[in-house]
């Protein structure tokens, strides 16, 4: 089964634009993280939270992750073609060993 | 500098002819993992190590066997491998596990069977 579900799956944005990728969990989360991955490279760490109501920024790309710890977002503002690029959400869970699921993925296409 | 190395980067292999993906790391991580992400979708756990104990996923194919001699490294054998089989591997390693524990990616090894 799928802990982690993305939405939208694939998005296609003009330059500038501001867009937002949300991350649903079936259960309660004990660490959330964002990766972006280019086509055919590995995962790089974007950002992690941990608590309830959290919310980071690096440059112009904001997560949050909500007080119930079910829910996470990932807000770009004023999109460049370098966003571009698969986003995956990752967690990992209380008693489920040393297990890491991820999300589907989200394909984010920035038009020039 | 990279921090978890995946080697090669591109290999191609023939059907049903054994090959083994290598991956180091210099973080002197305890839990290391190997992922199979096929095109298009995310990145499915095959199993890890925690130092020396090996973790196999329910439905990881006994094609798939893998080995950590040492604390650096850790390799992924397939020893029959199909055309399903083509992907992208990535390993992973983190300090300790499950919550709360980032973990750090290689670059991939991207397998293509023929």
């Amino acid at each position: 089964s799928q802990e982690l579900e993305q939405s939208p799956q694939s998005l296609i944005v003009q330059e500038g634009k501001n867009l937002t990728i949300n991350c649903t969990s079936s259960k309660t989360l004990y660490g959330l993280y964002w990766y972006k991955q280019k086509y055919g490279e590995g995962l790089i760490f974007l950002m992690m939270l941990q608590k309830g109501g959290e919310e980071k920024s690096h440059e112009k790309i904001t997560a949050k992750l909500d007080e119930k710890k079910q829910q996470s977002s990932l807000h770009i503002t004023a999109s460049q073609p370098s966003h571009a690029g698969i986003y995956l959400c990752g967690a990992a869970y209380l008693n489920t060993g040393n297990q890491f699921y991820f999300g589907t993925g989200t394909s984010l296409t920035v038009i020039p | 500098d990279a921090m978890v190395i995946q080697n090669p980067r591109y290999q191609v292999t023939q059907f049903g002819k054994p090959v083994t993906l290598s991956c180091s790391q210099t973080l002197n991580h305890n839990v290391m993992y190997w992922y199979q992400q096929k095109s298009s979708q995310a990145p499915k756990l095959l199993f890890h190590y925690y130092d020396k104990d090996f973790n196999n996923e329910a439905d990881t194919p006994d094609n798939f066997q893998s080995r950590r001699p040492n604390t650096s490294f850790c390799f992924l054998d397939i020893r029959s491998p199909g055309l399903g089989d083509t992907a992208m591997y990535l390993c992973a390693t983190s300090r300790d596990a499950g919550m709360n524990t980032e973990a750090f990616f290689g670059q991939g090894t991207r397998l293509t069977v023929v």
